[in-house]
């Protein structure tokens, strides 16, 4: 058990709907990472988050947003969903010490079904 | 932009062969360097690591050297068990950057 927990499991739902992915972070975690793991695209990392703030985007689309609260859990909103966008989402935290980000934890994933 | 390779899809080793899985990094920077594994059902956990050249990880008999000469992280380890099957996950981290790059990953299944 990482301590980084995500919900749902598994969320099915169809083509143009819009869903909400939950993480908490490792208590202390103060940086939120967001992954895809698709079959063809293989692990990607979508957007970081550090305190509430964003710190960084890699491949997210601009139907996916992501925040974080102050209570430091986050959560990935999918918009206007594809056939596509079925992956594992998975979210990761850490924790930043004398100014470097360390190991990443990650949670057990969301499986997204778009059917 | 970063990339990492592995070569293999899949490897099929008796219990009790050696290993080595192939990993090949390009980047601008000298990165960071991990090796993660996956179960199935599970996120993908730090198997180990290695932040600088000539550093080597070390984890329940795998190891990984830092090689800056030829780009590389290879996995080995001298006898495979059953229990190592699993999924194995090249990845690379720049210095000053927060994500992650990853391979396609590897999947291990060790035949009886």
């Amino acid at each position: 058990d990482s301590g980084v927990t995500q919900t749902p499991k598994h969320l099915i739902t169809a083509t143009g709907q819009r869903v909400t992915l939950r993480c908490s972070p490792r208590s202390g975690d103060l940086s939120v990472y967001w992954y895809q793991q698709s079959l063809d695209q293989g692990l990607q990392f979508l957007i970081q988050y550090y305190n509430g703030e964003e710190r960084a985007k890699g491949n997210i689309l601009e139907r996916f947003s992501a925040q974080q609260f102050p209570d430091l859990h986050s959560e990935l909103n999918l918009s206007s969903l594809e056939l596509g966008d079925s992956a594992l989402y998975f979210c990761a935290s850490s924790v930043k010490v004398a100014g470097y980000y360390n190991e990443q934890f990650f949670g057990p994933g969301t499986r997204l079904t778009v059917l | 932009g970063d990339s990492v390779v592995q070569t293999e899809g899949q490897v099929l080793p008796s219990e009790g062969d050696s290993l080595i899985v192939n990993c090949s990094y390009e980047t601008t920077q000298y990165p960071s360097l991990f090796w993660y594994v996956q179960y199935p059902g599970e996120g993908p956990q730090l198997h180990l690591k290695a932040m600088k050249a000539n550093d080597k990880g070390r984890n329940k008999g795998f190891e990984a050297m830092y090689r800056k000469e030829t780009t590389s992280f290879h996995l080995e380890k001298d006898s495979v068990q059953e229990s190592d099957s699993a999924v194995y996950f090249c990845a690379l981290r720049k210095e000053g950057r927060r994500a992650l790059t990853f391979g396609s990953g590897t999947r291990l299944q060790v035949q009886p």
